[in-house]
């Protein structure tokens, strides 16, 4: 199994929900990452989990609150959204030891009414 | 602050011909540079890399060129055919200690690809 698969793959919310984006691989990658992509804009790094820890978190807002229950998956809660956070939300892993090479999935194309 | 730069939105090739696609960046501390190709309703495919000491890394019909004193790296697809058509991305990775480490990417803004049969 040599990929990244996400759920759903479209989304619309509204601006008091609460929904969740699932993100799960078993290529045994220890590093996973959710990015923001916007039209016409390049991916932005949101948040990255290392060994099911968050080691890095880009100064998004709380409304975003990532999740890593286990090695294989990650999930992206959501609630209180804005219609500015409608996007392409892609989640991307990585084999262990410092391997720079991402592998991505499909992405859930978002949108906040 | 852009560190990754693709400034051609666009590209049109006639197939069998060869497809360069550039990208600048800001950044010297990039560990390696790596080109992604997207098509629509998917995400971003890995297509190639080179570590920042090196200046050519050859993979099938695909090359890329690092030239370290510009700032500058390119892709040569040779030849190209109309299955190449879709957006690519240049990426920067940087190595961030930040827990058990992880190589950030930054993006490029990206380039669309047409291949003309």
């Amino acid at each position: 199994d040599t990929e990244v698969t996400q759920t759903p793959k479209h989304l619309v919310m509204g601006m008091t929900n609460k929904k969740s984006l699932k993100c799960e691989q078993h290529m045994g990658h220890r590093a996973m990452y959710w990015y923001k992509q916007k039209a016409k804009k390049p991916p932005e790094l949101m948040f990255v989990y290392s060994y099911e820890k968050l080691s890095i978190n880009e100064s998004v807002p709380s409304r975003f609150s990532p999740e890593c229950p286990n090695s294989s998956l990650l999930n992206l809660h959501l609630h209180a959204l804005q219609p500015e956070d409608s996007a392409l939300y892609l989640c991307a892993s990585s084999p262990p030891q410092g391997t720079y090479e991402q592998y991505f999935g499909p992405g859930t194309r978002l949108t906040v009414t | 602050d852009q560190q990754v730069k693709q400034n051609s939105p666009s590209l049109s090739v006639q197939e069998g011909r060869i497809s360069i696609l550039n990208c600048d960046y800001t950044n010297s501390m990039f560990d390696y540079f790596l080109w992604y190709k997207k098509y629509p309703a998917e995400g971003p495919t890995f297509l190639i890399s080179i570590s920042s000491i090196k200046d050519k890394n050859e993979d099938g019909r695909f090359t890329v060129f690092l030239n370290k004193s510009a700032k500058h790296l390119s892709l040569h697809i040779v030849p190209s055919q109309p299955g190449d058509s879709a957006v690519y991305f240049c990426a920067g990775a940087l190595w961030r200690r930040s827990g058990a480490g992880s190589y950030q990417l930054t993006f490029g803004k990206g380039t669309k690809l047409s291949v003309i049969p």
